[in-house]
């Protein structure tokens, strides 16, 4: 049962336009959420949170929406750029609702940013 | 500031044999979380651990995983008789206390386990 799901494999984009990352989550209990980018041979790295009483985060370049009604969120990226090029991962956690804090990942969305 | 370390990063062991798996989380960060990814899928939470603690193994499996995190020195994940299904890339997290209101946890470049 994937609590967390990512339903595009790849995505494909022109550079300097935007970029969207959808995320779909099932667990109600889930009160944080995460993106992180990973490049191949490497770790995570963490991008962007954003807690659920928020329905927007920015950082730079990018922002994240949540839509808790529709358990829904999505990563913004612009300009997309090259560099962003990699699989980018979804994650949430119910910080108060038993799980600990451990992450629950989605299977991850491959970015592609075109020249 | 050192990020999360971990070692070795590439590992081979034999069927049968024991792996064993460190981390050393980033300076400061006293919580430690290990996860597993198998190829084409995400991260699969296996294990939470404080200074001397298991707070959550729901993730590992009955047998052959075990992991510590003493109160010197780096967290280890120990897998005995490894089988080929053991194949994949182990990553360490670290995170702050809780209470201070950070969340976020920090990975390191992973372990790459392969069973022959």
């Amino acid at each position: 049962d994937q609590q967390v799901k990512q339903n595009s494999p790849s995505l494909s984009v022109q550079e300097g336009r935007i970029s969207i990352l959808n995320c779909d989550y099932t667990n109600s209990m889930f009160d944080y959420f995460l993106w992180y980018k990973k490049y191949p041979a490497e770790g995570p790295t963490f991008l962007i949170s954003i807690s659920s009483i928020k329905d927007k985060n920015e950082d730079g370049r990018f922002t994240v929406f949540l839509n808790k009604s529709a358990k829904h969120l999505s990563l913004h990226i612009v300009p997309s750029q090259p560099g962003d090029s990699a699989v980018y991962f979804c994650a949430a956690s119910a910080r108060y609702g038993g799980s600990q804090g451990n992450l629950i990942f989605g299977k991850g969305t491959k970015l592609s940013v075109k020249p | 500031n050192a990020g999360v370390m971990q070692n070795p990063r590439h590992l081979v062991r034999r069927r049968g044999q024991e792996a064993r798996l460190r981390c050393s989380p980033m300076k400061g960060h006293s919580h430690v979380y290990w996860y597993r990814q198998l190829p084409e899928e995400g991260l699969k939470f296996m294990v939470y651990l404080q200074k001397e603690n298991i707070i959550d193994e729901s993730g590992m499996p009955k047998e052959r995983f075990s992991a510590e995190f003493p109160k010197e020195g780096p967290s280890i994940l120990r897998i005995q008789q490894v089988v080929r299904g053991d194949s994949a890339a182990y990553f360490c997290a670290s995170s702050p206390l809780p209470d201070r209101g950070d969340y976020e946890q920090y990975f390191g470049p992973g372990t790459r386990l392969t069973v022959t």
